[in-house]
């Protein structure tokens, strides 16, 4: 089955810096890779994804790539903002969804 | 609201009681389902329905979990003779067909286990 790494598991930056979050997946088949942000209390909430077609999506202030070849993934959040600050989960889609661990972000105003 | 809803949003029981767990999904969504997220962990695939069928179970822990869907809407995620490791937050998704679409989420259920 899938398997998702994602790293690092905790991020610390400044207002205003830029946060790169990665994952690396295992299977080859894997299509669909979606970045959900979690915050305290509240279920997670798709904020970007990517099908294996593209190996780069932007919306604003977020992008994604994708590396086929290497399998790996990452998020990129630009001028990070204190509401930025939250959990940051990648997936990956042969079938059912395979979540990584989690990032906890916190941007220091 | 338009959202994904479950209830309760918050269940606290004694060990060995049964315990049921609502989702809503968004109105027309026929894939829906169900995960665990432990304190601080990601997120535990438990279950994927289509339409009122589960073609895909294999998540699901213990044949203490059960779940069903009825009139492909509403899900119920049935939990027997509950145990401490059940403590969890259950979280329901929805996306309109299939896998290969966006999953949206509830707030989930904060289930815990005395």
């Amino acid at each position: 089955g899938e398997n998702v790494e994602q790293h690092p598991s905790t991020l610390s930056v400044q207002e205003g810096d830029s946060a790169v979050i990665k994952c690396t997946y295992s299977d080859s088949a894997s299509n669909y890779f979606p970045w959900y942000k979690q915050e305290l209390g509240k279920g997670p909430q798709l904020i970007i994804d990517i099908r294996s077609n593209v190996g780069e999506k932007k919306d604003q202030r977020i992008a994604v790539t994708l590396n086929k070849t290497a399998k790996h993934f990452s998020l990129h959040i630009t001028e990070t903002q204190p509401e930025d600050s939250a959990v940051y989960f990648c997936a990956a889609r042969p079938n059912d969804m395979r979540f990584g661990a989690g990032t906890r972000l916190t941007v220091k105003p | 609201g338009a959202g994904v809803s479950q209830s309760p949003s918050n269940k606290v029981t004694e060990k060995g009681k049964d315990v049921e767990l609502r989702c809503d999904p968004i109105s027309g969504h026929t894939a829906l389902y169900w995960y665990r997220q432990s304190l601080g962990q990601g997120l535990e695939f438990l279950i994927y329905f289509q339409g009122n069928s589960a073609p895909d179970k294999s998540g699901l822990p213990s044949d203490r979990f059960s779940a069903e869907r009825t009139g492909g809407s509403v899900s119920t995620l049935t939990i027997q003779r509950t145990q401490q490791e059940d403590s969890a937050v259950y979280l329901c998704a929805s996306s309109p067909r299939g896998r290969d679409q966006p999953q949206h989420f509830g707030d989930g259920t904060r289930l815990s286990i005395l």
